[in-house]
């Protein structure tokens, strides 16, 4: 069965530090797109970076950067230079078949 | 511009109120998804909508009833609700149905529902 795993319900980081989210996925398509979305206090789903299981090189989106293992079947998302405005809930999720699967969550709280 | 845009941004009613959400989007996406989501946890999918026909409903209560009038607008009408249906409602577009290409879903801001 299709499902997304986000093992960490909160992480904290100073400010100006990388932080990385983990996010593992179970899949038997060959085919299968993965997402992280970031969802601030005020509601909003925040699309922040994708990556497609043919892609050979990890995604990048300005600071952020997604670290695929396709073998261990993980797609973490790495946050550089942390800012206090990333304190947010993020969301990893996969595309199977026509439907968005999402993980429970991470609530990242940036510290100064 | 991938701004999907949702009112109102908060509504009360009550249990015997019909009440609609509306999602607008001009970014010529072809597919639109309404989605609920309770606190601290990931939003549920609801409908899809692809070139204006209903493709998917999760076995979602007739008390929700979808509408899609026009490639840039998606309604959801609200009927007889329950305090438990109280959530926040989001809704997504994206380019087309996702596993058909460009797939990235863009969401609005939500609309936060509280049934009394």
């Amino acid at each position: 069965a299709q499902k997304i795993t986000q093992t960490q319900p909160g992480m904290f980081v100073q400010e100006k530090e990388a932080v990385t989210l983990d996010c593992t996925y179970d899949t038997s398509d060959p085919s299968y797109g993965l997402f992280w979305y970031k969802q601030p206090s005020s509601g909003e789903m925040i699309f922040l970076i994708y990556q497609g299981s043919y892609d050979q090189q990890n995604a990048t989106e300005g600071r952020y950067s997604l670290n695929f293992q396709k073998a261990r079947k993980s797609a973490n998302l790495v946050i550089s230079a942390s800012q206090l405005g990333d304190s947010a809930m993020y969301f990893c999720a996969m595309r199977y078949t026509d439907k968005l699967i999402f993980g429970t969550g991470t609530r990242l709280q940036v510290f100064p | 511009d991938t701004e999907v845009t949702q009112t109102p941004k908060h509504l009360v009613m009550g249990m015997t109120n019909k009440k609609s959400l509306k999602c607008e989007q001009h970014m010529g996406h072809r597919a639109m998804y309404w989605y609920k989501q309770k606190a601290k946890k990931p939003p549920e999918l609801m409908f899809v909508y692809s070139y204006e026909k209903l493709s998917i409903n999760e076995s979602v209560p007739s008390r929700f009833s979808p509408e899609c009038p026009n490639s840039s607008l998606l309604n959801l009408h609200l009927h007889a609700l329950q305090p438990e249906d109280s959530a926040l409602y989001l809704c997504a577009s994206s380019q087309v149905l996702m596993g058909q290409g460009a797939e990235t879903q863009y969401f609005g801001p939500g609309t936060r529902l509280l049934v009394l």
